[in-house]
């Protein structure tokens, strides 16, 4: 079955960098993606990384891929107190469209 | 802009009532998934729905049931609520075959 492993914590300060990592099963999985869930709001798809892919960069935002060890990781860069939220990891079911999310990554950034 | 809303952000309910929890998306959606969330356990798929009047079982469905008489809509029903479904629930849709879902902004359900 599948399984995304997670950290359920992460305290950085306000322009560091932050690195968020998960662990997946599914080896067959075409594609990973990151959710980010802000206080009071659902769910929304922040990036994603087509399994072929090791590393996709958006703006701050950098995805690592380690296809050989199921590793998958998240950065940003300059940390802002608006990146305050959970994060979480995902991978499609069995290759179906349904994705498995991790248990979610708190981002918490002080000054 | 996809939209899916939710009918309720906060609810109160007690032991035993029947609830009902709408969710609506505006982006003609085969799919439609309802979601649980709780701290520490993440997202847990409760039940989802890929065309209307179908249904499939997620994770979790025991003490739950859904309908879906229109595309558009998605309902999750709790026949007799009990304490231990006090949770935040999410509805989230998608295209039949697509990657991303688009999720509303959540119910937190309190049974006491």
């Amino acid at each position: 079955g599948e399984d995304v492993e997670q950290s359920l914590f992460l305290s950085v300060r306000e322009g560091d960098s932050s690195v968020i990592n998960c662990t997946y099963t599914d080896s067959s999985s075409t594609y990973l993606y990151w959710y980010k869930q802000e206080p009071g709001a659902g769910l929304q798809l922040l990036t994603y990384i087509f399994s072929n892919m090791d590393m996709k960069q958006d703006q701050r935002l950098t995805v690592l891929l380690n296809k050989k060890d199921k590793h998958l990781s998240l950065r940003i860069a300059d940390t802002q107190t608006g990146d305050s939220a959970i994060y979480f990891c995902a991978e499609p079911s069995g290759g179906s469209y349904i994705p498995t999310f991790g248990r979610g990554t708190s981002l918490i950034v002080h000054p | 802009d996809v939209k899916v809303t939710q009918s309720s952000r906060y609810l109160v309910k007690r032991t035993g009532e029947k609830v009902f929890l709408e969710c609506v998306q505006d982006m003609d959606h085969e799919n439609m998934f309802w979601y649980r969330q709780d701290p520490g356990l993440g997202l847990r798929l409760i039940y989802f729905s890929y065309d209307v009047k179908m249904k499939e079982k997620g994770d979790i469905p025991e003490g739950y049931s859904v309908s879906r008489e229109k595309k558009e809509r998605f309902s999750l029903i709790l026949e007799s609520a009990s304490t231990n479904q006090t949770s935040m629930y999410l509805c989230a849709s998608s295209p039949r075959t697509g990657v991303e879902q688009y999720f509303g902004p959540g119910t937190r359900l309190t049974v006491t």
